[in-house]
């Protein structure tokens, strides 16, 4: 099994919709969950982290963490056209020292 | 300028040739990493330098040789390369080698490589 699985897309919606970005993972020994965005012709930057179990919210996005089903999301409300990226959940690699990435999920929005 | 910068943004070259991949922090970060974006596939983790130090090489084959003169420049040298090896090489530093919360990967926006 894949250390961090994410469903590709892609992902198509109108703008104000309500978006659930997922993604599952296998080591239950991860503490830091973070979602990175990438841009067209860009690098991934980070757009939120959370730590161990529970929600964190930043204005639109919330990241959300189940650490018994291992499952990471992150929702974007009020979606907007700006928000059409591709969205990468990562983890940190077992020694800590780098940063596995899963797939990445591409999100369309149209106005 | 600031935050991570790679050049050239697009290469073409062929199988025989020699290239390299240039990528330079401004954020006085201490360590740096390379990852390789191909289509459809996770982000793949290539090298990773702490302190001008190669820390971790993640079997990579022979034929990308990277290179840390200082802890602002990192490279990647390509000779003999195989047309499965197109894809985006993205550079990133970080302020310590460790992937938290704290310490994020700042990305450069990639060089993409196409091998003929």
């Amino acid at each position: 099994q894949k250390e961090v699985e994410q469903d590709p897309g892609p992902l198509s919606v109108p703008e104000g919709a309500i978006v659930s970005l997922n993604c599952t993972y296998s080591n239950s020994a991860f503490q830091y969950f973070m979602w990175y965005r990438q841009y067209s012709r860009k690098g991934p930057e980070l757009l939120m982290y959370t730590y161990s179990s529970g929600n964190k919210e930043d204005g639109r996005f919330t990241a959300q963490v189940d650490k018994s089903s291992k499952y990471i999301s992150l929702f974007i409300r009020d979606s907007q056209p700006s928000d059409s990226a591709t969205y990468l959940c990562a983890i940190p690699n077992q020694a800590g020292t780098a940063l596995i990435f899963g797939k990445g999920t591409t999100l369309s929005v149209s106005s | 300028e600031t935050g991570v910068t790679q050049t050239p943004r697009h290469l073409v070259m062929g199988m025989t040739n020699k290239k390299s991949l240039k990528c330079e922090q401004h954020l006085g970060h201490n360590a740096m990493y390379w990852y390789k974006q191909s289509a459809k596939k996770p982000l793949e983790l290539m090298f990773v330098y702490n302190f001008k130090e190669q820390t971790e090489n993640n079997s990579v084959p022979s034929r990308f040789s990277p290179e840390c003169p200082n802890s602002s420049h990192l490279f990647l040298h390509l000779h003999t390369l195989q047309p499965e090896d197109s894809a985006l090489y993205l550079c990133a530093s970080s302020q310590e080698q460790a992937s938290s919360y704290n310490s994020p990967l700042h990305f450069g926006n990639g060089t993409r490589l196409t091998v003929t």
